[in-house]
């Protein structure tokens, strides 16, 4: 059973409006979450992360934030640039066992110049 | 050469074969790492070296073999493989011995497997 869920398998946004990629996880141990960006024949490159002791962490365009109670996390880019069409993977951890990365099934989203 | 590199980058076997696909990072990592990813699944992890030390083996069918000689090579030996092993084969290293959830995992391009 999947412990880290993408909804939607795809998100088309304008240039320059806000890109908002969602992620559900199961499991309430996890406590580490990231975000990997993806480019067609390049492997996942690592773009943002945050820890369960926050719900919020930027960094310039980028920013995550963490619903714990919900289990849920998402990742706003503002504002959005074509460069930053790719497929975005969601992924989770816990202090323990802490090798394994629980990926999600990824969003692959396409900004519209 | 620079970050995490991968060959072949395709590869088409048939039931029988043997092959072998090969990882090299160039970063000076401790940890390496096999992931599969199969049409419309996540990412699995299959196997961990920190070390050159296996650490950890998420009970991949022993027709996966894997061997790392050393920090900075990793490869995955291929034998009597079933058409639904055919997914991407992406490896990945990282800085720390054994790894860990706060060590940022670089991964290669990957290999796209078919088995027919």
């Amino acid at each position: 059973d999947q412990q880290v869920k993408q909804n939607s398998p795809s998100l088309s946004v304008q240039e320059g409006r806000i890109s908002i990629l969602n992620c559900d996880y199961t499991n309430s141990m996890f406590d580490y979450f990231l975000w990997y960006k993806k480019y067609p024949a390049e492997g996942p490159t690592f773009l943002i992360s945050i820890s369960s002791i926050k719900d919020k962490n930027e960094d310039g365009r980028f920013t995550v934030f963490l619903n714990k109670s919900a289990k849920h996390l998402s990742l706003h880019i503002v504002p959005s640039q074509p460069g930053d069409s790719a497929v975005y993977f969601c992924a989770a951890s816990q202090q323990t066992g802490a090798n394994n990365l629980f990926f999600g099934t990824g969003t692959r989203l396409t900004v519209i110049p | 050469e620079t970050g995490v590199t991968q060959t072949p980058r395709h590869l088409v076997m048939g039931m029988t074969n043997k092959k072998s696909l090969k990882c090299e990072q160039h970063l000076g990592h401790n940890a390496m790492y096999w992931y599969k990813q199969s049409a419309k699944k996540p990412l699995e992890l299959m196997f961990v070296y920190s070390l050159e030390e296996r650490v950890e083996n998420n009970s991949v069918p022993s027709r996966f073999s894997p061997e790392c000689p050393n920090s900075s090579h990793l490869f995955l030996h291929l034998h009597t493989l079933q058409p639904e092993d055919s997914a991407l084969y992406l490896c990945a290293s990282s800085q720390r011995p054994g790894g860990g959830a706060r060590d940022t995992q670089y991964f290669g391009p990957g290999t796209r497997l078919t088995v027919l």
